[in-house]
């Protein structure tokens, strides 16, 4: 089984400022099958990103994924207030598929 | 608009029995691979079970397999996840959630339905 470990465990923000997410594989990803989810208090997770870099449909174009094999990054630029949630890799190259712990992005 | 409205969570004794469901709209549903994800409290994602669009293909989670069964029907757009010898760690948010690109991709989610397992 692929473990998926995000860093930082929460990143303190200002909004406008830009954030990176990281998302290392114990192996590396098939692929690329990396998806990014975007999960608030109280709500379901959303689909950002896909294919390590692709973007959902309806996702604003400040959210970036990149990477490849074991390291992926999401990039957040120029945080909006409602950009403040938990963010989630996932690998759904390889079975079964598997989540990252997630990184907390908090206002400073 | 896609949308996934489960049900069928609440309170039940360990070693009891739960059926989810969950009803699909907005989309052709049976063209879709359709999954559970689950979320225990205060911590994250586990993915549980995928059944394929035709009903044919079924994966479960370790944790989970000979326990859960998940099932659909086609006729209902309906999608059920049957739960026995439930277990204190089975406690969570149950997620149903649409495949994607990939069976496992999950391009939409329902709200959840919560699961309570004690005594």
């Amino acid at each position: 089984e692929i473990v998926l470990t995000q860093s930082p465990g929460t990143l303190s923000l200002s909004p406008g400022e830009r954030a990176t997410l990281s998302c290392r594989a114990s192996q590396s990803v098939s692929s690329n099958y990396l998806a990014w989810y975007q999960q608030k208090p109280g709500q379901a997770p959303r689909l950002l990103i896909y294919g390590a870099s692709g973007g959902a449909t309806g996702i604003p174009d400040r959210f970036s994924g990149s990477g490849s094999g074991t390291d992926f990054t999401l990039t957040i630029n120029r945080l909006e207030p409602e950009d403040f949630a938990v963010y989630y890799c996932q690998q759904y190259g390889s079975s079964p598929n598997t989540f990252g712990g997630g990184t907390e992005v908090e206002i400073k | 608009e896609v949308q996934l409205l489960e049900s069928g969570g609440g309170l039940v004794q360990p070693g009891g029995s739960l059926r989810l469901s969950c009803e699909a709209s907005g989309f052709t549903f049976r063209s879709y691979a359709m999954s559970w994800v689950r979320q225990a409290p205060g911590k994250g994602l586990e993915w549980v079970s995928t059944l394929s669009a035709t009903g044919g293909s079924t994966y479960h989670a370790d944790s989970v397999k000979g326990r859960f069964t998940i099932s659909r029907d086609n006729a209902k757009n309906t999608l059920h996840l049957q739960m026995n010898s439930l277990r204190a760690e089975d406690t969570a948010v149950y997620y149903c959630a649409r495949g994607g690109d990939s069976y496992f991709l999950f391009d939409h989610w329902g709200q959840g339905t919560l699961v309570t397992v004690s005594s």
